[in-house]
């Protein structure tokens, strides 16, 4: 079945630590993106990629990276610059064209401590 | 880049109709609504293109003004498991999908 995985689940790390957030999809998809949400709040856009090897700054950059090597795969860094980055995390991807549906992995929810 | 979406949350009774706003302050080229259950994923509901066509399935349908850069969604008849976050999704450009900050939308008996 064709669809989009973020791993892991849940995921707990230590304040001032790097952690990578894993996304893969095989929706053969050109456009990804990840998207943070706090509580009660809307989705944020951190980043997003159009193709391969190559990657757009959303709203909320700052404190994050991340990395486009294969079209399938898109993982989030959020490095110990991230002030507050205790959230769930959302991936999605979608085809080139505009007006396509985007379709949702099931989300990271990220605890620091 | 984010769109505002109007109102923030909303009680329904069962049966009865609501009408949530998205509005956008750059030109769209689409609008995108999802649903998202509490810890879950959003799940797609419709895509409108520019062109100002109203889609629609069942109860839930939705409008799309290209010129005032607007798009309501209508909820009608409410059911129980109409409840969730609903959140509208804009594309200014291709690939650079922005959605607003949802409106909660709870129905009970």
């Amino acid at each position: 079945d064709g669809g989009i995985t973020q791993s892991p689940k849940y995921l707990f790390r230590k304040e001032g630590q790097n952690v990578t957030l894993s996304c893969e999809q095989n929706l053969n998809h050109d456009a990804m993106y990840w998207y943070r949400q706090d509580p009660g709040q809307g989705l944020r856009l951190i980043y997003y990629s159009q193709i391969v090897n190559d990657f757009q700054k959303g709203d909320i950059a700052e404190g994050y990276s991340v990395s486009r090597e294969k079209k399938e795969s898109f993982p989030l860094t959020v490095t110990s610059a991230q002030k507050n980055p205790t959230a769930f995390y959302l991936c999605a991807s979608s085809p080139t064209a505009w007006g396509a549906e985007a379709f949702f992995g099931q989300g990271t929810r990220l605890t620091v401590v | 880049q984010q769109p505002v979406q109007s109102p923030q949350a909303v009680i329904l009774r069962e049966g009865e109709d609501a009408v949530i706003n998205c509005s956008s302050s750059k030109a769209l080229y689409s609008v995108h609504w999802y649903r998202q259950k509490h810890g879950e994923a959003p799940v797609f509901l419709m895509i409108l293109l520019k062109g100002g066509e109203q889609k629609g399935h069942e109860k839930i349908s939705a409008s799309f003004n290209e010129k005032k850069q607007q798009s309501s969604l209508y909820l009608t008849a409410s059911q129980l498991s109409y409840s969730g976050t609903y959140f509208c999704g804009t594309e200014t450009g291709a690939n650079n999908l922005f959605f607003g900050t949802g409106t909660r939308l709870t129905v009970i008996p």
